[in-house]
């Protein structure tokens, strides 16, 4: 089992709609939380970090479960630049893996006109 | 601030040969990735240093990769002999202690 694991999608979405990514962890160990975003051919970059009581930047909403060990992100109102590979990421607070950061095999997003 | 420097941007080599990766991280950050992309595996962490000495070198495929950071702007990858199954894309990243990694350009490394 994959220590962090992720929908692969694709979604297709439409502008304007909202679409909805889920991810779960296994490693308890765990201590932080982010979303990548990784745009075709080109190398992943930060698009948010995610905190249990939930944060909001502009359209995109994140939350974090960590009874359930379950992250997710939200995207309203759908632009056609929205369209990437969103990466789920840990990071390991514990052991000797201190600084580690794990990523999920990541959820395609299309949006189309 | 230039961000993670990697070199070169793409390599073609054949099979057989040494391939050597370079990465410059961000000033200042205590910590260097050395990560591996392809399709089916998605990105999977190679190894990692923290002020220069490798910490956890548990994802390296084999003896064939090597890695080393003699200073704290400096690390190479390097891959002896190469196999066409290395074709990946190799991304190198820097960190502070906690914190969103910044990831360089990447290396794009076709073995034929």
């Amino acid at each position: 089992r994959k220590e962090v694991e992720q929908d692969p999608g694709p979604f297709n979405v439409p502008e304007g709609a909202t679409v909805a990514f889920n991810c779960t962890y296994s490693n308890s160990a765990s201590q932080s939380f982010f979303w990548y975003r990784q745009d075709c051919r080109k190398e992943p970059k930060l698009l948010m970090s995610v905190y249990s009581s939930g944060n909001e930047d502009g359209r995109f909403t994140a939350q974090l479960n960590r009874a359930s060990q379950y992250i997710s992100l939200l995207i309203r109102d759908s632009k056609l630049s929205d369209s990437a590979t969103y990466l789920c990421v840990t990071f390991n607070a514990g052991g000797t893996s201190y600084g580690k950061l794990t990523f999920g095999q990541g959820t395609i997003l299309t949006v189309h006109p | 601030d230039a961000g993670v420097i990697q070199s070169p941007r793409h390599e073609v080599t054949e099979m057989g040969q040494e391939v050597t990766l370079r990465c410059k991280p961000i000033s200042g950050h205590d910590y260097l990735f050395w990560y591996r992309q392809t399709m089916m595996r998605g990105l999977e962490l190679l190894i990692y240093f923290n002020n220069n000495v490798p910490i956890d070198d548990s994802g390296m495929p084999e003896d064939r990769f090597s890695a080393k950071m003699p200073n704290a702007s400096f690390s190479t990858l390097k891959i002896q002999p190469s196999e066409p199954r290395d074709s990946a894309v190799y991304f190198c990243a820097s960190s502070l202690v906690v914190g969103g990694y910044t990831f360089g350009s990447g290396t794009r490394l076709t073995v034929v």
